[in-house]
């Protein structure tokens, strides 16, 4: 069974930094392509970043460019993304989620349950 | 950025009802159109890629249709899980965009 677990959320004051964190199981994980898609509570889905199998393209939305660092590290079956100087409008549940590619298709058909970011003073 | 835009915003309907959900593109995509639904507190689940391929496990009573810039969901008859909030998304072009989402909601 495909598994996706994030983990890193939390409250953190404008400027600050966090990393989050997805651990994968049930597939073999250095095959796909992973994403992370945020959500503000109660509204709709933003892509954020996005990385090829082995890292090293990177994609990320031009909100979050220069800000944030997304990679991955395969033999520990983990995604993770680094979020610096942090605003408040980067509050929202951040989902990891995999491709069903090798390739970054931007499709989704695996999401873990969401961390919810708090970016406030 | 390629824009979606779904029609309506939301909607209510009854059990057994036959639900129509559009979405459209700012430019031409192709095929390149994938359905969510998301229920309260959940993670959003895949329903259809590449406009009308249905994604393993879901059920039969959703369809999808389209290509270009116009693309619509249908479910069939509406059943009492169906009830959640759907969002269209192109993955024509990075960055991949999602639509507004319509919120289906039991009358």
């Amino acid at each position: 069974e495909v598994q996706l677990l994030e983990s890193g959320g939390g409250l953190v004051q404008p400027g600050g930094s966090l990393r989050l964190s997805c651990a994968a199981s049930g597939f073999t994980f250095s095959n796909y392509a992973m994403s992370w898609v945020r959500q503000v509570p109660g509204k709709g889905l933003e892509w954020v970043s996005g990385l090829s199998t082995g890292g090293s393209t990177t994609y990320y939305a031009d909100s979050v460019n220069g800000r944030f660092t997304i990679s991955r590290d395969n033999s520990k079956k983990m995604l993770y993304l680094h979020m610096n100087t942090l605003t408040a409008e980067d509050t929202a549940i951040y989902y990891c989620a995999k491709d069903p590619g090798r390739t970054t298709q931007w499709i989704w058909d695996y999401w873990g349950q969401g961390t919810l970011v708090t970016v406030s003073s | 950025d390629i824009q979606m835009t779904q029609s309506p915003s939301s909607l209510s309907a009854s059990v057994g009802d036959r639900v129509t959900i559009t979405c459209r593109a700012s430019q031409t995509i192709s095929s390149s159109l994938n359905w969510y639904h998301q229920k309260p507190g959940k993670a959003p689940d895949l329903l259809i890629y590449a406009a009308s391929n249905l994604q393993t496990g879901v059920p039969s009573r959703f369809s999808g249709s389209g290509s270009g810039t116009d693309f619509t969901l249908t479910i069939s008859s509406l059943q009492p899980e169906d009830f959640a909030t759907y969002y269209c998304q192109q993955s024509y072009s990075q960055p991949p965009t999602f639509g507004q989402g319509t919120k289906v909601e039991i009358k």
